[in-house]
């Protein structure tokens, strides 16, 4: 178990580009979640997949942000035409869901992008 | 709809100190509650949580929370602080319904010498 990864750890984009981030679950986890962290906030929720299924997606995403799981193992978050209020920290968490058992969520260290 | 409110955004305490983390939380269903503390430039690593049974919760390195319905707080203590647990602590809660967590804004505690 090498817990969740995320690549890459640091992104410095210029407005208007485009960036691409990717998550690595823990292999048997079949929850995804995406989460976005700014500065003296805590994490809030984007969006999550229960395998390769988008199952709930926060208002927070706006149509700029586009993310999916195609395969039900690593996923991917696309933020399209960056703006400076895009910079934030990035987090993705797995869990493994079980009949009628708790949900635990294990946290990737997370993709910090800053938009100049 | 859920909401967590964390009081004091810093907390500092001398090394040996009783650590007091405050969380209350808003859930219209029961709730699972959890900590979580983050250290700089990583992510978030889970310390303690509630789902049902008993309602103190014991954690890693020495942490405990009681979940208190009545006065809907999951309280963070532990009872003599430790230089390596300066971090930033993080709430959270979900529920059977909807397992995205909500997060409080987070408590920063500092540990002097």
């Amino acid at each position: 178990d090498t817990g969740v990864s995320q690549d890459p750890r640091h992104k410095i984009t210029k407005r208007g580009q485009n960036v691409t981030f990717r998550c690595d679950p823990i292999s048997e986890h079949n929850r995804l979640y995406w989460y976005r962290q700014t500065l003296g906030q805590g994490p809030e929720f984007l969006t999550y997949f229960q395998n390769e299924a988008q199952l709930e997606k926060s208002r927070l995403l706006s149509d700029r942000f586009s993310a999916e799981r195609p395969k039900g193992s690593f996923s991917t978050l696309e933020i399209q035409r960056t703006e400076q209020g895009d910079s934030a920290m990035y987090l993705c968490a797995s869990s493994l869901r079980l009949a009628g058992g708790d949900n635990e969520q294990f946290f990737g260290p997370g993709t910090r992008l800053t938009v100049l | 709809a859920q909401s967590v409110t964390q009081l004091g955004s810093h907390v500092s305490v001398s090394e040996g100190a009783l650590v007091l983390l405050r969380c209350n939380y808003s859930s219209s269903v029961p709730p699972y509650l959890f900590w979580y503390v983050q250290y700089p430039n990583q992510g978030l690593q889970l310390l303690l949580k509630y789902t049902t049974g008993a309602t103190l919760v014991k954690g890693i390195n020495g942490f405990e929370a009681e979940f208190k319905k009545s006065e809907t707080s999951f309280h963070l203590t532990k009872p003599s602080a430790h230089m390596s647990d300066a971090a930033e602590y993080f709430c959270a809660v979900s529920n059977t319904g909807r397992r995205a967590l909500t997060f409080g804004s987070g408590t920063r505690l500092q540990v002097q010498p």
